[in-house]
């Protein structure tokens, strides 16, 4: 099975500042179609997941662009180049790949 | 727009059965797959079962395989997941979630709580 594995899992932050999550998957989220099934969610207290990113770095419709994607094969990135107050919540990656394993999870804080 | 709307949530005893719906609204249900997710208290989010667009094709978790299945009924744009021998450990918010080209979670429904207690 494949495990997927988050960094840090709190991230205090102040507002207006950048925030960066680590995702690492234990094999390559390479698909035999050539895509990389890698998306990013956030959930908001009381909220639904809700996606943000989807294989890799593709931005959802109505996503802001203050969020981003990257990385490649097992290694993946998630940055927000300046925190809001809405922010706040968990974000998880999520691969796609090799059926479908979430992270653990990692809770932003305004600090 | 679209709509994903869960319900049949409770409590349940341990060995119980349950019955989740997901009314699916604003889109051409059938050239969509769907999947199950759930969210236990104080956990993060698990993957529980998946249907691909051709309603045949599915698979499930470890733990819920040969408990849980999930199947639609296309005349009712509807997703159901049929909980069976359900355990203290299934109790969770269970999310339905649509796919699209950018795999699991364009959309989420709002999610039904499952208690298993004795």
């Amino acid at each position: 099975d494949v495990v997927v594995t988050q960094s840090p899992l709190s991230l205090p932050v102040p507002l207006g500042q950048p925030a960066s999550i680590s995702c690492r998957s234990s094999q390559s989220l390479v698909h035999s179609d050539g895509n990389t099934y890698l998306n990013w969610f956030q959930q908001r207290p009381g909220q639904s997941p809700r996606r943000l990113i989807y294989k890799v770095s593709n931005r959802d419709s109505g996503v802001p662009d203050r969020f981003s994607g990257s990385g490649s094969g097992t290694d993946f990135t998630l940055k927000i180049s300046r925190v809001e107050a809405e922010d706040v919540g968990v974000y998880y990656c999520m691969q796609g790949t090799h059926l479908w394993t979430f992270g653990q999870g990692t809770k932003v804080e305004i600090k | 727009q679209v709509r994903l709307v869960e319900s049949g949530g409770g409590v349940v005893q341990p060995g119980g059965s349950l019955r989740l719906s997901c009314a699916a609204s604003g889109f051409t249900f059938i050239n969509y797959g769907f999947h199950w997710v759930r969210k236990a208290p104080g956990k993060g989010l698990e993957w529980v079962t998946s249907m691909w667009s051709d309603g045949t094709s599915k698979r499930y978790a470890d733990s819920v395989k040969g408990r849980f299945t999930i199947s639609r009924d296309i005349s009712k744009n509807t997703l159901s997941l049929q909980m069976d021998g359900l355990r203290a450990e299934d109790t969770a918010v269970y999310y339905c979630a649509r796919d699209d080209h950018g795999g699991l979670g364009d959309s989420w429904g709002q999610g039904t709580l499952v208690t298993v207690s004795s």
